[in-house]
């Protein structure tokens, strides 16, 4: 079975410094989808951003950017000039390739500090 | 922008009592999930439906059952709620095709007591 693992339940960082969070997974499949989802106080998950996992290139959206690690089976969120609205459990999912069912993580909650 | 509507944000329920929690996706998507949100257990998947009357059982089906009636709303049920199904209830869909993104509800907190 998939499993993704978030090994740090709780991280923070200082407004404008920059964060990682883990996130590795296990999987025997070649073809994958990788996904961090956000979930503010207000409590709706939006997409952050994805992953190919054909894809050698590293996905980027904004202040958001992932570290892809194929052969490590690791996919970690870098937060570049963290904002208060940054604030949110992040969760990293796995979706194999076709199935269209994701397996989550279990969340990492970061407080960004004034 | 895709809008996913659970009916309620908080529901209260007496043990034994037969829940129903209902959602609503307005983009015309083929699949819906429901998912079940619990601290330090993130998110798993309860069922899933990718068409019209067709459900499928997630990873954690036991004491719950769904409905499809009709394309955009997808219904979950509680047939005999108990005490250890509080918890957070997500609901979520997703156009078919590879990396489709999932749109979420708002989410319902469910207390059964």
């Amino acid at each position: 079975a998939q499993t993704v693992t978030q090994s740090q339940p709780e991280m923070s960082v200082q407004e404008a410094e920059t964060v990682t969070l883990s996130c590795t997974y296990d999987t025997s499949e070649s073809d994958y989808y990788l996904f961090w989802y956000k979930q503010p106080p207000s409590r709706q998950m939006i997409l952050v951003i994805r992953q190919e996992a054909y894809k050698q290139q590293n996905a980027t959206e904004n202040r958001f950017s992932v570290n892809f690690q194929k052969a490590a089976k690791s996919f970690s969120l870098k937060i570049s000039d963290s904002q208060l609205g940054d604030a949110a459990m992040y969760f990293c999912a796995y979706d194999l390739g076709g199935s269209e069912k994701l397996v989550f993580g279990k969340g990492t909650k970061l407080t960004v500090n004034p | 922008d895709v809008k996913v509507t659970q009916s309620s944000r908080y529901l209260v329920k007496r043990t034994g009592e037969k829940v129903f929690l209902e959602c609503v996706q307005d983009m015309d998507h083929e699949n819906m999930f429901w998912y079940r949100q619990d601290p330090g257990l993130g998110l798993r998947l309860i069922y899933f439906s990718y068409d019209v009357k067709m459900k499928e059982k997630g990873d954690i089906p036991e004491g719950y059952s769904v409905s499809r009636e009709k394309k955009e709303r997808f219904s979950l049920i509680l047939e005999s709620a108990s005490t250890n199904q509080t918890s957070m209830y997500l609901c979520a869909s997703s156009s078919s095709g590879l990396n489709s993104p999932l749109h979420f509800g708002n989410g319902t907190r469910l207390t059964v007591t």
